[in-house]
């Protein structure tokens, strides 16, 4: 059992926007602002999309975009394209001084 | 541009040590300020963080507690390569592992191999 909660799924249409959630607690993403985003394509390395919460890496579209509130964070992708099909994981840094990942979401385009 | 590549045996027998090697180009590992890090991901399943090691004229090396125990990890500052060892392998440890670069270290993997397979036949 993964750490941090993330659904199994998230589909959209082309265009649409899709929310992703990262459920933790006190003790890793309600305490440190320090949630990062991968998107992972079928056979490939994770690619980091968002750091810190809300930063994203030279490069990456300003289609994501990330948030926190509480215990939980958020990846937004707006103006869903094909290509974003693929898992999307997120982390947190925890009071352990571990890292924890969630376990993963399909995003359905 | 930094680079990352695996490398190591892709069969390892149970019971024995599993060692990988991760080749660095594009940045200095000696030169600090980055995490040297090690992921695995178990077949069709999500991301495990195995832990760190972090050099700058000494090594500090930080763990995954539930594998704490049969872990460790090392840095060849004369090749740019970090190392990682995990013994008395089991089938449970058929995984992908993927070394990555953390730039905080908070889990901002910036940059990553292509990752390795590792299969320990039950």
């Amino acid at each position: 059992q993964s750490a941090l909660t993330q659904p199994a799924s998230v589909s959209g249409s082309p265009g649409q926007s899709i929310t992703i959630s990262c459920t933790g607690t006190s003790s890793d993403v309600g305490v440190y602002n320090y949630v990062s985003w991968y998107q992972q394509h079928s056979g490939k390395a994770p690619k980091l999309m968002i750091y810190d919460v809300t930063n994203r890496p030279s490069g990456i579209s300003s289609r994501f975009s990330g948030s926190k509130s509480g215990n939980t964070a958020t990846l937004t992708i707006s103006g869903l394209q094909a290509e974003d099909e693929a898992d999307y994981y997120c982390t947190s840094y925890t009071t352990s001084n571990t890292l924890a990942f969630g376990g993963g979401t399909k995003v359905t385009v | 541009q930094v680079q990352l590549q695996e490398s190591g045996p892709g069969l390892v027998k149970p019971s024995q040590t599993l060692s990988l090697t991760c080749t660095v180009s594009g940045a200095s590992i000696s030169s600090g300020g980055y995490c040297w890090t090690w992921i695995r991901q178990h077949p069709r399943k999500g991301l495990e963080w195995i832990g760190y090691i972090y050099y700058s004229g000494s090594t500090y090396t930080n763990y995954n507690p539930s594998l704490k125990s049969r872990l460790s990890m090392s840095v060849d500052t004369s090749k740019n390569q970090f190392s990682l060892e995990v013994t008395s392998v089991t089938a449970a440890d058929t995984a992908v592992y993927y070394c990555a670069r953390d730039r905080a270290p908070h889990g901002a993997f910036d940059s990553w191999g292509q990752g390795t397979l590792v299969t320990v036949p039950s």
